[in-house]
């Protein structure tokens, strides 16, 4: 069974509409975190940010803003007043503490296009 | 710069014949991984490596081999690649500890024809 599912597929937004990427978790562990990367069309992969199990706290970094609920396993990604620099594929990771380190666990991705 | 460079970036290769991937970070990271990114399937992980000479398997090992010798080094071994490795293959490292980021490599278009 998948671990992380991102079930968007692909999403099309207009400029400046706002948009949420959609993450749901599976796991047994109490001590976990959390991760969302950004694939830009270049190909890299770009961190936005980390959270850890034990802190439900909604964040906010500018256009984007992160909502993580331990009840329904999600943590979902919303980008306010999308900009066409915004078009990549996102994806969501969770990271579970094993005896030898840290496995890691990426959902599929979302891949969201911003239209002008 | 603090960086992850991976080699080489683009390989076409044939069945069967041995290859190496290299990995090597600046930024004295002890965790380090590998993970394959394919159409469909996201990013999974083929192993990871939480310091020097400690390697565990990810999701997805069957067909690689790994090893740190060295801290800054992680390179990925295909002892007899097949057509369904064609992937492109990315390396990343990070502090030890759980809640650090991981800085991911350039990537390397690997395809086994």
């Amino acid at each position: 069974a998948q671990k992380v599912t991102q079930a968007q597929t692909e999403i099309s937004v207009v400029e400046k509409e706002d948009v949420t990427l959609d993450c749901v978790y599976e796991t047994r562990d109490t001590t976990y975190y959390l991760f969302w990367y950004k694939q830009p069309p270049s190909g890299e992969l770009v961190f936005l940010i980390r959270r850890n199990s034990f802190d439900e706290q909604n964040e906010i970094s500018g256009r984007y803003s992160w909502n993580f609920q331990k009840s329904t396993s999600s943590f979902n990604f919303t980008i306010t007043a999308s900009q066409v620099v915004d078009s990549a594929v996102y994806f969501c990771a969770l990271s579970e503490l094993t005896n030898t380190g840290n496995q890691f666990y990426f959902g599929t991705g979302t891949s969201l296009t911003v239209i002008p | 710069e603090a960086q992850v460079t991976q080699n080489p970036r683009y390989l076409i290769t044939v069945t069967g014949k041995k290859l190496t991937v290299t990995c090597s970070q600046n930024m004295n990271h002890e965790y380090m991984s590998w993970y394959r990114q394919d159409p469909g399937l996201g990013l999974r992980q083929i192993y990871y490596s939480m310091n020097v000479e400690v390697t565990d398997k990810g999701d997805v090992p069957e067909g690689y081999k790994v090893s740190r010798k060295e801290k800054r080094n992680f390179p990925l071994i295909l002892e007899s690649p097949s057509p369904n490795q064609t992937s492109l293959y990315f390396c990343a490292s990070s502090f030890r500890q759980l809640n650090y980021e991981q800085y991911f490599g350039p990537g390397t278009r690997l395809t086994v024809t």
